[in-house]
């Protein structure tokens, strides 16, 4: 079974510029996160999506963040314009409808604003 | 609220040697209780859980009790290995909080041979 896929791996880029991050879930997994991790720090809930609707954004800077999932399967995490305390690892993660459900998390995308 | 506090690390142990990573959480209703280990360079992948009190969750040697009474997950190895050096988080979930985790902030463990 394939895992979750992120791209890219790597992203460098200066402040006030614009950066977009992908996922594509587990296949059949209704749900997807998309996380923020900070050197040092726990992963931190940006977004969830339920299928194609948004289940939970309120830690999600939306003057400068936004995210979609339109058909319900991959997703995109953009950030305009970046600032230098975005520098962090930007995880996502899927897992089946329903509670209890493991999470299965990608390898990340590691954004360095200078 | 939901929050997780785990112990602050670094942690620093010799092979074979006997590891505890302390985890007290916060919640309301009854989570589920997880551990996520990170490798360097790669995603969390769950170590082990438990959905109740009582409940023993186990992998890889590694060992973990859901402790309502002391609202405690610990987790435990009898022997370390060099390949368990890794970064551990502690983190819960259930129905009260929307199936959304709350994780802590890690404890990196380095084992030397």
């Amino acid at each position: 079974e394939a895992g979750v896929a992120q791209s890219p791996r790597y992203k460098i880029i200066e402040k006030r510029q614009s950066v977009a991050f992908w996922c594509n879930p587990i296949s059949g997994h209704a749900t997807l996160y998309w996380y923020q991790q900070i050197l040092g720090q726990g992963p931190k809930l940006l977004i969830q999506f339920q299928n194609n609707g948004v289940v939970d954004d309120s830690q999600l800077p939306k003057d400068r963040f936004s995210a979609e999932r339109l058909k319900g399967v991959d997703s995109t995490l953009k950030i305009q314009p970046a600032k230098l305390e975005d520098s962090a690892v930007y995880l996502c993660a899927s897992s089946e409808q329903g509670y209890y459900n493991e999470q299965f998390f990608g390898p990340g995308t590691r954004l360095t604003v200078l | 609220g939901n929050s997780v506090t785990q112990m602050e690390g670094p942690v620093t142990l010799s092979e074979e040697a006997f590891l505890t990573i302390n985890c007290t959480y916060t919640a309301t209703g009854y989570p589920s209780l997880f551990w996520y280990v990170q490798y360097p360079g790669e995603g969390l992948q769950l170590l082990l859980k438990a959905t109740k009190a009582d409940d023993k969750g186990s992998n890889k040697g590694f060992e973990a009790t859901y402790r309502k009474e002391t609202t405690s997950f610990h987790l435990e190895k009898g022997s370390v290995q060099v390949s368990d050096s890794a970064v551990y988080f502690c983190a819960l979930s259930g129905p009260n909080t929307g199936n959304q985790f709350y994780f802590g902030t890690g404890t990196s463990l380095t084992v030397i041979p």
